[in-house]
């Protein structure tokens, strides 16, 4: 059974800092990986999702990589602003259309 | 702009008295889907369709269920809702082709309130 895990749990951070988010996942047999961001009270939007043959995916200060061989994939923020303050959620295919969720990183870059 | 939209955002129903949300999309995605997402947890998927086919996660409980009169509109109903339901119900909508999983995209969410 697939397991997703994400540390840390909640992180925060000065404004202007880069950060890592981390996301980890046992079954390596994936053909896709999605990041999201959720903000308080609100839906998921997708930030990036990277195909099984591709290592890494940008969009803007977003720079996803997917190491599928050791089960990782992490979400780097460059220049974190007070407006990057979410939790961020990774979550991998299992079956034909079922996404798989971590529980997510709590993060709050301070002003 | 092409979308999913969840109707109503917020909705307070009494325990036991049967509810409906609602979730329209403009993506003319094939499958859509019925996330339950309870406090601090990640989102659970509780069934699907892929086009009319319905398919239902085993361990969803009977009291919910799904209809999708066409592409377009997909509703939820919560036949006898506890307190245990009360949750942040999520609709998503993808794109199947050659059996292969497409991104995934989110509406905003319905926050159900049992009273």
């Amino acid at each position: 059974k697939q397991e997703v895990t994400q540390i840390p749990a909640a992180l925060s951070v000065p404004e202007g800092e880069n950060l890592v988010l981390n996301c980890s996942f046992t079954d390596s047999a994936i053909y896709n990986l999605q990041w999201f961001r959720q903000d308080p009270g609100k839906g998921l939007t997708s930030l990036l999702l990277i195909q099984s043959s591709q290592r890494e995916q940008t969009s803007g200060r977003l720079n996803a990589s997917l190491d599928k061989s050791s089960g990782r994939s992490t979400l780097y923020i460059a220049a974190s602003q007070p407006g990057d303050s979410a939790t961020y959620l990774c979550a991998v295919p299992t079956g034909a259309n079922n996404l798989f969720f971590g529980t997510g990183t709590r993060l709050t870059v301070i002003p | 702009d092409a979308m999913v939209i969840q109707n109503p955002r917020y909705q307070v129903t009494q325990f036991g008295k049967p509810v409906t949300l609602s979730c329209s999309q403009t993506l003319n995605h094939n499958v859509m889907y019925w996330y339950q997402q309870k406090s601090s947890q990640a989102p659970k998927l509780l069934f699907h369709y892929y086009d009319k086919d319905f398919n239902n996660e085993a361990d969803t409980p009977d009291n919910f269920q799904s209809r999708r009169p066409n592409t377009s509109f997909c509703f939820l109903d919560i036949r006898s809702p506890g307190l245990g339901d009360a949750a942040m119900y999520l609709c998503a909508t993808s794109r199947r082709t050659s059996g292969r999983f497409n991104e995934q995209f989110f509406g905003p969410g319905t926050r159900l309130t049992v009273l």
